[in-house]
């Protein structure tokens, strides 16, 4: 099994929808959630970055980690074509590698 | 923004030719990793750095080195280049909590 699961789609939605996107971990040790955006032929991009249990907000993009269920996740309003990527959690301890989900491709039909 | 830079961005390469893919960063950052992606695909960790004098090999198998001789740099390098080492490689660092990307080397061994 994975220490980190991710659905990878491909998801695909209207412009102007609200887009869920989540993954599911293992190790209750992790700390630190992450999530990257990555267009194709490109590096991955970080787009939230939350410690521990609760949500952070950016813009039209809302991170969210419930430690109890281990359970991360993205949330992206008025979803526009220009965030259709591939967007992939990461998660660490402190002090210990990165782990990463197998991304989830989004694309927002205009 | 991300001060971690790769070098090249794209490289065509002969079979049997030694290649170094350069990466750097001025974050201070101790843990460096250097992963893999093929197109459309997840990310596989090959190497990682948790500080100057410290390498490992990472989850996939993979037949090129690397060395962290100072803090901010990280090369990695194939001593005999095959086709089959036709990726894209993706350098990463972290201060312990969030990590950054360069933006990758997109790597032809024909």
């Amino acid at each position: 099994q994975k220490e980190v699961e991710q659905d990878p789609g491909p998801l695909s939605v209207p412009e102007g929808a609200i887009v869920s996107l989540n993954c599911t971990y293992s190790n209750s040790a992790f700390q630190y959630f992450m999530w990257y955006r990555q267009y194709s032929r490109k590096g991955p991009e970080l787009l939230m970055y939350t410690y521990s249990s609760g949500n952070k907000e950016d813009g039209r993009f809302t991170a969210q980690v419930d430690k109890s269920s281990k359970y991360i996740s993205l949330f992206i309003r008025d979803s526009q074509p220009s965030d259709s990527a591939t967007y992939l959690c990461a998660t660490m301890e402190y002090g210990n590698k990165l782990v990463f989900g197998a991304g989830t491709i989004l694309r927002v039909k205009s | 923004e991300a001060d971690i830079y790769q070098t090249p961005r794209y490289l065509v390469i002969g079979t049997g030719k030694k290649i170094t893919l350069e990466c750097s960063q001025t974050m201070g950052h101790d843990k460096m990793y250097w992963y893999q992606q093929d197109p459309g695909m997840e990310l596989h960790l090959i190497h990682y750095s948790y500080g100057v004098n410290s390498t490992e090999k990472g989850d996939l198998s993979s037949e090129s080195t690397v060395s962290r001789i100072r803090t901010e740099h990280f090369p990695l390098t194939l001593e005999s280049a095959r086709p089959s080492h036709t990726s894209q490689y993706l350098c990463a660092s972290t201060g312990g909590t969030e990590a950054f990307f360069g933006q990758g080397t997109r790597l032809t061994v024909v």
